[in-house]
């Protein structure tokens, strides 16, 4: 079983430009969950959706939007990339609401330029 | 509002001892907490959750405990070993259903041969 996904693994983003960051998951989970870590201020969070067709804000949420189309898919999108938005970037699943025991992606390491 | 505090110096610790870790809270009487491990480059993986009725939970050589009235838990790796080595994060419900959790910042330990 695969889990979860997320593409790409890094990259390099110039200032202004826009980029869509991909997250599948297998585990059929209702909710999914966007984070951002930062050295220090560990993990904040940025957008989350608790069905499919339904999202809301986090932490963090400005200059970030999310999509949930389905139960398996939930990219995140960053219309117009600063430099404050390098980091790196976790997606993560839950299937359980009693406890929301999460289970992360492997990340998407993101730098603005 | 709520803040988590965990240790923001790593813990260097000889193979063999017991590592503790420390997670405090305030201003939040959560129902459970969580703890997660994470390796460098990795996304957290879930390790074990204890309720607020509960003072202590096992999980082979983990221990994790639950003082409500300190408002603080932690977590114990007995004979610890360089594979032990990793950053764990404890986490917190706010809310019921999806979305209850936050996350602290995480402590690094190294144990050494």
């Amino acid at each position: 079983t695969a889990g979860i996904t997320q593409a790409p693994t890094s990259q390099i983003l110039a200032a202004g430009r826009s980029m869509t960051l991909r997250c599948t998951q297998d585990m059929r989970h209702n909710a999914m969950y966007w984070y951002r870590q930062d050295l220090g201020l560990g993990l904040r969070l940025i957008h989350y959706s608790n069905t499919a067709g339904t999202t809301g804000k986090g932490e963090v949420p400005d200059g970030y939007s999310v999509s949930r189309a389905n139960t398996d898919d939930f990219p995140l999108t960053l219309a117009s990339a600063v430099p404050s938005q390098t980091s790196v970037y976790f997606c993560a699943s839950s299937g359980d609401p009693s406890t929301d025991t999460q289970y992360f992606g492997p990340g998407t390491r993101l730098t603005v330029l | 509002s709520q803040k988590i505090e965990q240790n923001s110096e790593a813990l260097n610790i000889q193979e063999g001892k017991t590592a503790t870790l420390t997670c405090n809270y305030t201003n939040y009487s959560p129902a459970y907490l969580q703890w997660y491990r994470q390796d460098p480059g990795r996304g957290p993986v879930f390790l074990l959750l204890i309720r607020e009725n509960e003072k202590e939970k096992r999980k082979e050589r983990l221990k994790v405990t639950f003082d409500t009235t300190l408002k603080q838990s932690l977590f114990h790796i007995t004979a610890s070993q360089p594979a032990d080595s990793a950053t764990y994060l404890c986490a917190l419900d706010i809310l019921g259903g999806y979305n209850k959790l936050i996350f602290g910042a995480g402590t690094r330990l190294a144990v050494h041969p």
